[in-house]
């Protein structure tokens, strides 16, 4: 089973605020959690990576993975209207297949910062 | 620069005239693969390739088909297009499918089938 659920907003927040957004999942075997950042009218870019439980911090972004729970999070302080764009996660097993076995994509969440 | 570069862009065509979407990376990448991305569907993946002559396909190959001649190229042909597919279309490379690596998207292509 592959789903990942993510709620795709809008979630509009005033700048300078910290926003959570998250997924849930319901494959115990995702070893390896992301996150990608999708402006409008291009491409998915790669933003945090982590591999099984536990916190990662890359300047105002913090990913955070409770493999217990099958919930994962990117935080980002601090809020900029640069910060607007959809957030995808995506997650993927330890041995991948790379097709049907590969990176599985929430469907991502519309992130607006208001000025 | 390291990149997945797709053309065109944008594509308005009719229905039933065969099509190709190019994709190159410049990355040296083993892995390639097609997805598109609909409103409410988000990614669906069309077929990948884990190097030259292998593809398999993924969860919606209908309609399609790739080639992997040559590693850096890996185009998405539609044979007689269809309406249900206006959409818009990523390729994505990475170095191993492994999810450790992360894939590289190129910008997309807007298909528009009338």
């Amino acid at each position: 089973q592959k789903e990942v659920e993510q709620d795709p907003g809008p979630l509009s927040v005033p700048e300078g605020a910290i926003v959570s957004l998250n997924c849930t999942y319901s494959n115990s075997a995702f070893q390896y959690f992301m996150w990608y950042r999708q402006y409008s009218r291009k491409g998915p870019e790669l933003l945090m990576y982590t591999y099984s439980s536990g916190n990662k911090e890359d300047g105002r972004f913090t990913a955070q993975v409770d493999k217990s729970s099958k919930y994962i999070s990117l935080f980002i302080r601090d809020s900029q209207p640069s910060d607007s764009a959809t957030y995808l996660c995506a997650m993927s097993p330890l041995d991948s297949g790379g097709g049907a076995d590969g990176l599985t994509f929430g469907k991502g969440t519309h992130l607006i910062i208001q000025p | 620069e390291a990149q997945v570069t797709q053309n065109p862009r944008y594509l308005i065509t009719v229905t039933g005239k065969k099509l190709t979407v190019t994709c190159s990376q410049n990355m040296n990448h083993e892995y390639m693969s097609w997805y598109r991305q609909d409103p409410g569907l988000g990614l669906r993946q069309i077929y990948y390739s884990m190097n030259v002559e292998v593809t398999d396909k993924g969860d919606v190959p209908e309609g399609y088909k790739v080639s992997r001649k040559e590693k850096r190229n890996f185009p998405l042909i539609l044979e007689s297009p269809s309406p249900n597919q206006t959409s818009l279309y990523f390729c994505a490379s990475s170095l191993l499918p492994l999810g450790n690596y992360g894939y590289t998207f190129g910008s997309g292509t807007r298909l528009t089938v009338v």
